[in-house]
């Protein structure tokens, strides 16, 4: 089966950074993926990850080690508007997905 | 403007009585799949399409039925919806499935089953 974990809460302070962990165990690999997702609304795409190492997208970054299962989410200088759902997304072939349960970030001022 | 789109937003519907949620993208995208959402919970998987025609179970089928006979649309029915399927169901498209590229969810319909 597939398996995916990641914290359910995290709390963080404005303009700090936060590091969001994600393991995940499947059948097959084809590409992890990041979602925010605010509460009431659709799940959209941060970034993803499909060979080894860090994506850096503005304030977001990705890191992937398929040998350990392993990625996380960094966000850096961190703001309010922040504070949301981040899920976790393995493709495990072409056609599935499997989603953690996400983790729901806080950012206080 | 490039969206997916869902309808209905909300639903409140019987035991029994079928329904269909409707799902349409203006991208050209290949890959469809609907995901439903419980308190708590992330995302399973209901159904996928790879492109027209072409459609496959994901972890939690049971009680849906999808069909794509179009690229652009991709209904998902209850053709006989129980309690237990009230939930937030999302679609999602992508520009293709054999490559990893992200996906892009519509906002949402709400159906609650009584």
């Amino acid at each position: 089966g597939q398996n995916i974990d990641q914290p359910t809460e995290m709390t963080a302070t404005e303009g700090a950074i936060v590091q969001i962990n994600c393991t995940y165990q499947t059948s097959g690999f084809n590409g992890l993926f990041w979602y925010q997702q605010h509460a009431g609304e659709a799940p959209t795409f941060l970034s993803y990850n499909v060979l080894d190492g860090l994506e850096e997208k503005g304030r977001f970054s990705s890191f992937l080690s398929r040998s350990k299962g392993y990625s996380y989410l960094l966000l850096k200088e961190l703001q309010m508007k922040d504070s949301a759902s981040y899920l976790c997304a393995v493709r495990p072939n072409a056609g599935k997905s499997t989603f953690g349960d996400g983790t729901t970030l806080t950012v206080k001022p | 403007e490039a969206q997916v789109t869902q309808n209905p937003r909300y639903l409140i519907t019987v035991t029994g009585k079928k329904l269909t949620v409707t799902c349409s993208q203006n991208m050209n995208h290949e890959y469809m799949s609907w995901y439903r959402q419980d308190p708590g919970l992330g995302l399973r998987q209901i159904y996928y399409s790879m492109n027209v025609e072409v459609t496959d179970k994901g972890d939690v089928p049971e009680g849906y039925k999808v069909s794509r006979k179009e690229k652009r649309n991709f209904p998902l029915i209850l053709e006989s919806p129980s309690p237990n399927q009230t939930s937030l169901y999302f679609c999602a498209s992508s520009l293709a499935a054999q490559k990893a590229y992200e996906q892009y969810f519509g906002p949402g319909t709400r159906l609650t089953v009584t």
